[in-house]
């Protein structure tokens, strides 16, 4: 079982948004760590999206939109990935992580209806 | 830019070991450090162990200990991941998966993945 909780799936739009979210276990608390988060379609290996601690300390990955975005919600100990515009290419398993004790969450399906 | 090259397909016997290859090209083994990640079918991502340039050591998670080797020929710059005493449940996808030495450290990118099937 996973220890950084993700909805296994989520759905939308083209062209809405989407909000993705990581919670962390109660004993791990969410200001003090990058968010990792990671795209994944199938049939090939994950693609680093980006990472996020605050709106001053985030980082884009290589050739990612910058219609990615990650922040944090303090107060549910979670970290967020906010796609906005979507697209039908944007369907695909997206899964968060932390970093120096490296933990996955479970990953959540998204399907662009 | 690092490309992560890993060996093909294995299929092993309950009780074997196998042992996957990830050739980078790009940069030199010594500039990077290098994890390994494993998906079973239609699951998530599993870190299995990598190494710690603060500690100059590997680690390995510890759900791996004592089954899992990863070792490094810095001559031909390919990482090794050699997991014995193998089991059904350890049937995935193995990956590579390279931490570039930017701050802060991060997976990317990431080998094409070799499938490891337990049988027997």
């Amino acid at each position: 079982q996973p220890v950084l909780t993700q909805p296994p799936s989520s759905s939308a739009s083209p062209g809405e948004s989407a909000r993705l979210t990581c919670t962390l276990p109660s004993d791990i608390n969410v200001g003090s760590y990058n968010i990792y988060w990671y795209q994944q379609k199938p049939g090939s290996p994950p693609r680093y999206l980006l990472y996020y601690y605050s709106d001053s300390d985030k980082g884009q990955g290589s050739g990612v939109p910058s219609r990615f975005s990650g922040s944090k919600d303090a107060s549910a100990n979670t970290g967020i990935l906010l796609i906005s515009g979507l697209q039908s290419e944007d369907e695909a398993d997206y899964y968060c992580m932390i970093w120096p004790s490296i933990l996955f969450g479970g990953g959540t399906k998204l399907t662009v209806l | 830019q690092v490309q992560l090259v890993q060996s093909g397909a294995e299929v092993k016997k309950p009780g074997a070991s196998v042992k996957v290859s990830c050739k980078v090209s790009g940069y030199t083994l010594t500039e990077l450090s290098m994890h390994w990640v494993r998906q079973a079918p239609g699951k998530g991502l599993e870190w299995m162990g990598g190494f710690d340039p603060e500690d100059g050591e590997t680690i390995y998670a510890q759900k791996f200990q004592g089954r899992v080797t990863m070792t490094e020929d810095t001559s031909t710059d390919t990482a090794y991941m050699e997991l014995s005493s193998l089991r059904s449940e350890d049937t995935a996808v193995y990956y590579c998966a390279t931490d570039p030495g930017i701050s802060p450290p991060r997976f990317d990118p990431w080998g094409q993945g070799t499938l490891v099937t337990v049988s027997s």
